[in-house]
């Protein structure tokens, strides 16, 4: 167990549905991250949240929009989402956004797939 | 711009044989450096890390190594399990000015063999 929890693990959804991936840690971080993983591709970090606020986003496409209600819980809310979105969406957490000698944490991932 | 990158995509050992993944970074700036194994259907799951102050730290069965001249970092896994078959990741870790960010390679593929 890692401390971090997603749900669903699998998602199938059209491309004109609506759902949204959760994320909770229970390690008492205060940063939580969204990352994609595609086949063959390094992790790509999508958004930083750091005391609720968020404090980066990496040139994300709108139909990712990103909820961070507390210091333990990410949201990411998907609406309209296109073919070459199918990929692994992991939620990672870190003690804090400024200490850089703190590894993040990754929970399993959400096996995300567009039809 | 700069990139982690891994030096083989895919490792083969025999059961009880020592591995070694390679990485190669370019990023002279960055101070700090995990290494993540990912099994199938599962998060990147932390193994060990190394400040750029250190060369060598130990943990248990696993070794890393950092040569900073060369910009290079190695995990070494000891008496290698079947159970140590995954993707390894090394990442690293660097100020941007807005934190705790890391790069990530692809990731090296260790396959063991009984």
């Amino acid at each position: 167990e890692t401390g971090v929890t997603q749900t669903p693990r699998h998602l199938v959804m059209g491309m004109t549905n609506k759902k949204s991936l959760k994320c909770e840690q229970h390690l008492g971080h205060n940063a939580m991250y969204w990352y994609k993983q595609s086949a063959k591709k390094p992790l790509e970090l999508m958004f930083v949240y750091s005391l609720e606020e968020r404090v980066e986003n990496n040139s994300v496409p709108s139909r990712f929009s990103p909820e961070c209600p507390n210091s333990s819980h990410l949201f990411l809310h998907l609406h309209t989402l296109q073919p070459e979105d199918s990929a692994l969406y992991l939620c990672a957490s870190s003690q804090d956004l400024g200490d850089r000698s703190q590894p993040q944490h990754f929970g399993d991932g959400t096996r995300l797939s567009i039809l | 711009g700069e990139s982690v990158g891994l030096h083989l995509p895919t490792l083969s050992v025999q059961e009880g044989d020592n591995s070694i993944i390679n990485c190669a970074y370019s990023n002279s700036a960055s101070d700090y450096f995990i290494w993540y194994k990912q099994e199938s259907g599962k998060g990147p799951q932390f193994i060990i890390d190394i400040r750029s102050n250190m060369d060598k730290r130990q943990g248990q069965r696993v070794t890393v190594l950092l040569n900073k001249t060369v910009k290079h970092l190695s995990l070494q896994i000891a008496a290698t399990q079947p159970g140590d078959s995954a993707v390894y990741f090394c990442a690293e870790n660097y100020s941007t000015g807005g934190g705790n960010k890391l790069t990530f390679g692809t990731g090296t593929q260790l396959k063991v063999e009984l």
